[in-house]
């Protein structure tokens, strides 16, 4: 059964610093992981997706990796702003359905 | 990408009632998904709705509790049934982009408090 693990589960840093967040899945049978951003009492923003073929994807000041082998996914968040204060959630979907597994989540504060 | 409606966006219950939750897709999809957010927790697949066949549940979900409609490629809803207190959460609703890769998108979902 896969399992989707965050860490840390919170985090808190001044504004203009670089960050990163790790996510971790023990079943390596991955199809893709995809990054969510959530506010609070909302839904979810799509961030990035990573197809299981692929290392990594960017988006503006978002950069996320892949190592399907070692079951880990990083999210770099450069030069945070306030505006990035939110909880973070990787999700992966298993290679055999379209079930999104989520994980705990890391609740991100960007100090102003 | 596809954008998802849902409504209603929160709502205050009284215990022994049922509400229904209403999630409309921009753009027609195979499957939508049905997912709870219990306070302080991450997301929990509650189903997954099929148009023209009955929702697959995931362990733990029950129809009785959860009944969910599927009547057309847009559209979708989910109710939940016989409320107790257990029941606050937010329930979101997603379905997949028509990008292609899996990409999920979700609802603003619909917060739910049970007196």
């Amino acid at each position: 059964k896969q399992e989707v693990t965050q860490i840390p589960a919170a985090l808190s840093v001044p504004e203009g610093e670089n960050l990163v967040l790790n996510c971790s899945f023990t079943d390596s049978a991955i199809y893709n992981l995809q990054w969510f951003r959530q506010d609070p009492g909302k839904g979810l923003t799509s961030l990035l997706l990573i197809q299981s073929s692929q290392r990594e994807q960017t988006s503006g000041r978002l950069n996320a990796s892949l190592d399907k082998s070692s079951g880990r996914s990083t999210l770099y968040i450069a030069a945070s702003q306030p505006g990035d204060s939110a909880t973070y959630l990787c999700a992966v979907m298993g290679g055999a359905t379209n079930k999104l597994i989520f994980g705990t989540g890391t609740l991100l504060a960007v100090q102003p | 990408s596809a954008v998802i409606s849902q409504k209603p966006s929160r709502d205050i219950c009284q215990r022994g009632t049922s509400l229904t939750i209403q999630c409309q897709v921009d753009s027609q999809v195979t499957m939508m998904f049905w997912y709870r957010q219990q306070p302080g927790q991450s997301l929990t697949l509650i189903a997954t709705a099929n148009q023209g066949s009955e929702a697959t549940y995931e362990s733990g979900f029950v129809i009785d509790k959860f009944p969910i409609s599927r009547p057309n490629l847009t559209f979708s809803t989910l109710t939940v049934s016989n409320m107790s207190p257990e029941d606050s959460s937010i329930y979101l609703c997603s379905a997949e982009g028509g990008g292609g890769g899996g990409e999920l998108f979700f609802g603003e979902g619909s917060r739910l408090t049970v007196l």
